[in-house]
């Protein structure tokens, strides 16, 4: 059971305009929730993270923004580059339960020049 | 900071031998390490976490004498694809915990199983 989902697996946007993409979990007992981003073929690399004690978190030109009454927390870029195309994966945990990161399918950008 | 090594990049070995993939914190200490595994167009699954010094924590479906995890030191961990078949063929990444909550990524290890 895919408790972290990302709905949209592509999303095309024009350089300059605002990325954002979304994620939904299922579980509420998970209090902190990150982002990260992943060229093919390489490991992921950490972006952005929010705990659930806050419903936004800001740095540089990623935003991440939680709402905790719908199980939902996107990301946005702003402004979007072209270098910024990858697949975006988030991730929950709860930290009560362990270690365990728990990761959504993610979601290709293509920032278009 | 907090870089993550992953050795070899990319591997491939006949069926029934064994592979070990070494993963390293090359400037931090980590005292948790874990390992993944990715299918194509899939999500990253957690396989296992490992603590240095203890014996690892395998999830449910992971095969723990198939996949043998050692956390030696706080800088090290290997993954060890033991008689790889095919279906194991797979991307492995591992990450290390530095802080609470961060975990940073190595750039995966590609195995292929012919």
């Amino acid at each position: 059971d895919q408790q972290v989902k990302q709905n949209s697996p592509s999303l095309s946007v024009q350089e300059g305009r605002i990325s954002i993409l979304n994620c939904d979990y299922t579980n509420s007992m998970f209090d902190y929730f990150l982002w990260y981003k992943k060229y093919p073929a390489e490991g992921p690399t950490f972006l952005i993270s929010i705990s659930s004690i806050k419903d936004k978190n800001e740095d540089g030109r990623f935003t991440v923004f939680l709402n905790k009454s719908a199980k939902h927390l996107s990301l946005h870029i702003v402004p979007s580059q072209p270098g910024d195309s990858a697949v975006y994966f988030c991730a929950a945990r709860s930290t009560n339960t362990g270690n365990q990161f728990y990761f959504g399918t993610g979601t290709s950008l293509t920032v278009i020049p | 900071g907090a870089v993550v090594s992953q050795h070899p990049s990319w591997v491939i070995c006949k069926s029934g031998t064994s592979v070990k993939i070494e993963c390293r914190s090359l400037d931090f200490q980590a005292t948790t390490m874990f390992w993944y595994r990715q299918f194509p167009k899939q999500s990253l699954m957690l396989m296992a976490t490992s603590n240095e010094g203890s014996k690892a924590t395998y999830e449910q479906g992971v095969e723990k004498d198939k996949f043998l995890i050692n956390h030696a030191s706080l800088t090290l961990s290997t993954l060890t694809v033991t008689s790889a078949h095919p279906e194991d063929s797979s991307f492995y990444i591992c990450s290390a915990e530095q802080y609470t909550y961060e975990q940073y990524f190595g750039p995966g290890t590609r195995l292929t199983v012919t």
